[in-house]
């Protein structure tokens, strides 16, 4: 079963212009990661982020994370057209469920030049 | 180059017959695994394998069928008892102790049903 629900499904924004997409999930966690995937592509990894981290960054990428809420969001700041992708969020509950990671449905960003 | 490969990069098949997705990587790495995306969706868990010799059920394991002989290596077969089998088919591998976490993906193989 998918745990993560990402919202918006669906951002259409200019060049520019920040993107933030959120997530949430249900069960305890370990850590929370981002993958990004162009279209008929596999995943790449962007980021992640630990059950006991509030707040990283990379490059243009800040994540967040709140465990109370059991919610993350990801922020792309200034945003480019190569941005253009979708953005997934899985979740990771550790060893002990053989280190699967459970994915959200995807945010489906399009950065219009 | 080091990576994870998968192929073919399309495949075609006719109701019934039984098709295998290969999946390679020389990384080393201990973990592999086996996801189906539909479009427009998340991917699901389908297979996965912590050990030669050795793997799991994900979610959606029914119609499907693997194997991992050897620690670079694990095919997925769609058997014909998998109901709606047209699907982008993704492979992933991990380092399992002492590694960074992130999965690390191929490229893809995009199913058709004929």
């Amino acid at each position: 079963s998918q745990q993560g629900e990402e919202d918006p499904q669906a951002l259409s924004i200019q060049e520019g212009e920040n993107a933030t997409m959120n997530c949430s999930y249900k069960t305890s966690i370990n850590n929370l990661q981002w993958y990004r995937q162009n279209s008929g592509r596999g995943l790449v990894h962007l980021i992640l982020i630990r059950s006991n981290e509030r707040e990283k960054h990379s490059g243009r990428l800040r994540v967040t994370l709140d465990t109370s809420k059991k919610s993350s969001s990801l922020l792309i700041t200034a945003s480019r057209a190569a941005d253009t992708a979708s953005y997934f969020c899985a979740t990771d509950a550790g060893e002990t469920s053989g280190s699967r990671l459970t994915f959200g449905e995807g945010t489906q960003l399009t950065v219009n030049p | 180059d080091g990576g994870i490969t998968q192929s073919p990069k399309y495949l075609f098949r006719k109701e019934g017959q039984n098709v295998t997705l290969s999946c390679e990587q020389n990384l080393n790495h201990d973990a592999m695994y086996w996801y189906r995306q539909d479009p427009g969706q998340g991917l699901r868990l389908i297979y996965y394998s912590q050990i030669v010799n050795d793997f799991q059920k994900g979610d959606i394991a029914e119609g499907y069928s693997v194997s991992r002989e050897k620690k670079e290596s694990f095919p997925l077969t769609v058997t014909s008892a998998q109901k709606n089998p047209t699907a982008f088919y993704l492979c992933a591998s991990k380092i399992l102790a002492g590694g960074s976490n992130e999965q690390f993906f191929g490229p893809g193989t995009r199913l058709t049903v004929l």
